[in-house]
């Protein structure tokens, strides 16, 4: 079965640095992935979709790239400010799950002002 | 903009005791779920319901019964509770099944005792 891969310890960066957060998966590439953001007490936040057939996806300040020969999603916040600091959620769809999302654990994103 | 509600948000039990989760989406969303979120893990899916009166099993759905009499509403029920369903209950929903985001509710934290 698919297993999914964030780094389970917080990441914490610089304020107006770049954060950039990694998900691994492993077996075959899926179809789609999406990031999402959770913050304390709250439910998951949908920010952005990748497909397996392109490289880049921007919104803003943020930016996902997917590589299929790596097996690894990357999600990069530019610029970064406090207001950003929450726990980045991935999770990919694979068609022999019914594309249900398989959803990681997440990493915690502290920004320093 | 109410989005997904869910009710209670909190929530303790004693074992063997019977509760409903109630979920309410004014999205007019064909596709709703439920989750559960446990510390260190990713969200796993317990059921799923791919429109009115229609329900399917996820990862996870030992232990709990669903119903879906209504679009915009999604039952989840716990029997008899066990001290392993203490966790946080997320209810979501969405446009379709595939490439779309899913709008997810605040959450439900449920004690077993």
């Amino acid at each position: 079965s698919q297993k999914i891969e964030q780094n389970s310890e917080a990441l914490n960066i610089q304020e107006g640095k770049t954060a950039t957060l990694t998900c691994n998966y492993t077996n075959y590439s899926p179809a789609y992935l999406q990031w999402y953001r959770q913050d304390p007490g709250r439910g998951p936040v949908f920010l952005l979709l990748i497909r397996e057939n392109e490289k880049e996806k921007r919104k803003e300040r943020l930016k996902v790239t997917f590589d299929t020969t790596l097996k690894q999603s990357l999600f990069h916040i530019t610029a970064s400010q406090p207001a950003d600091s929450a726990t980045y959620l991935c999770a990919p769809s694979f068609m022999d799950s019914n594309y249900q999302l398989i959803w990681g654990a997440g990493t915690k994103l502290i920004i320093k002002p | 903009n109410a989005g997904v509600t869910q009710t209670p948000k909190f929530r303790v039990l004693k074992t063997g005791q019977s509760m409903t989760l109630l979920c309410a989406q004014d999205m007019n969303h064909e596709y709703m779920y439920w989750y559960r979120q446990d510390p260190g893990m990713g969200l796993r899916l317990i059921h799923y319901s791919v429109g009115e009166g229609t329900t399917a099993k996820g990862e996870v759905p030992d232990g709990y019964n669903v119903s879906r009499l209504k679009k915009q509403n999604f039952l989840l029920g716990l029997e008899s509770a066990a001290p392993s369903q203490t966790s946080v209950y997320f209810c979501a929903s969405s446009y379709s099944e595939i490439y779309q985001p899913q709008h997810f509710g605040d959450g439900t934290r449920l004690s077993i005792l």
